[in-house]
């Protein structure tokens, strides 16, 4: 079985500054992560995922993450933040196989951007 | 966007009433899934569909049934609602297993 673990369910930045979101991640077999983000009233929308191609993986709107195995991580992250960025971001897995695509979800953590 | 409608967006219900509701793609996507999300939880697989009349449970289905006798239709229904399913819930669809889920905008129900 997999599972994911957000670390901090807020974070609060200032703008410009480094954004940085925690995920660890437990799977028996390797996964395919991803990070989804939720903006108010809406449903999610990828941002990213990992497929086990490249380890460093860039989305869209500047947010990168980088799949580390030895520390089972895939902390999400973008050199500066914007006030569009305020949001709801949620990592997530998935095993591969005949795992019909279902996504196990962390908690969530909620980016606040101060001007 | 993903062609994804969810019916209805807001609901509000008593304990013990039936509820259904209704997701509905224009994309002819193999894979649909409801999720419950709750903070604190994040989002939680309720049940998901692989095709024509093929569901399964997800990791929390206790007190819901779903079906599928179209492509394009994912029922998830209440059998008799309870307060502790007071959620926002949400489908989402993918072409294929991989997890990347394209989702609708959600459905609020309240069990007063």
């Amino acid at each position: 079985a997999q599972s994911v673990t957000q670390l901090g369910s807020h974070v609060s930045v200032s703008e410009g500054a480094l954004v940085l979101l925690r995920c660890n991640y437990s799977s028996s077999v390797p996964p395919y992560l991803f990070w989804y983000v939720q903006y108010p009233n809406q449903g999610l929308q990828l941002l990213l995922k990992y497929t086990s191609a490249a380890t460093l993986v860039k989305g869209i709107n500047g947010f990168e993450a980088e799949f580390k195995k030895s520390e089972t991580s895939f902390h999400l992250t973008k050199p500066s933040a914007h006030m569009s960025d305020a949001a709801e971001y949620f990592c997530a897995v998935v095993a591969g196989g005949t795992s019909y695509g279902k996504l196990t979800f962390g908690q969530g953590t909620i980016l606040t951007v101060h001007p | 966007d993903a062609g994804i409608t969810q019916s209805p967006r807001h609901k509000v219900t008593e304990t013990g009433t039936p509820v259904t509701l209704r997701c509905h793609q224009t994309e002819n996507h193999r894979y649909m899934y409801w999720y419950r999300q709750d903070p604190g939880h994040g989002l939680r697989l309720i049940h998901y569909s692989y095709g024509v009349k093929d569901t399964d449970k997800g990791e929390v289905s206790d007190g819901y049934s779903v079906s599928r006798s179209k492509t394009e239709d994912f029922l998830l229904t209440l059998e008799s609602a309870t307060s502790s399913q007071t959620s926002v819930y949400f489908c989402a669809i993918s072409d294929g297993d991989t997890g990347e889920l394209f989702f609708g905008e959600g459905s609020r129900l309240t069990v007063l």
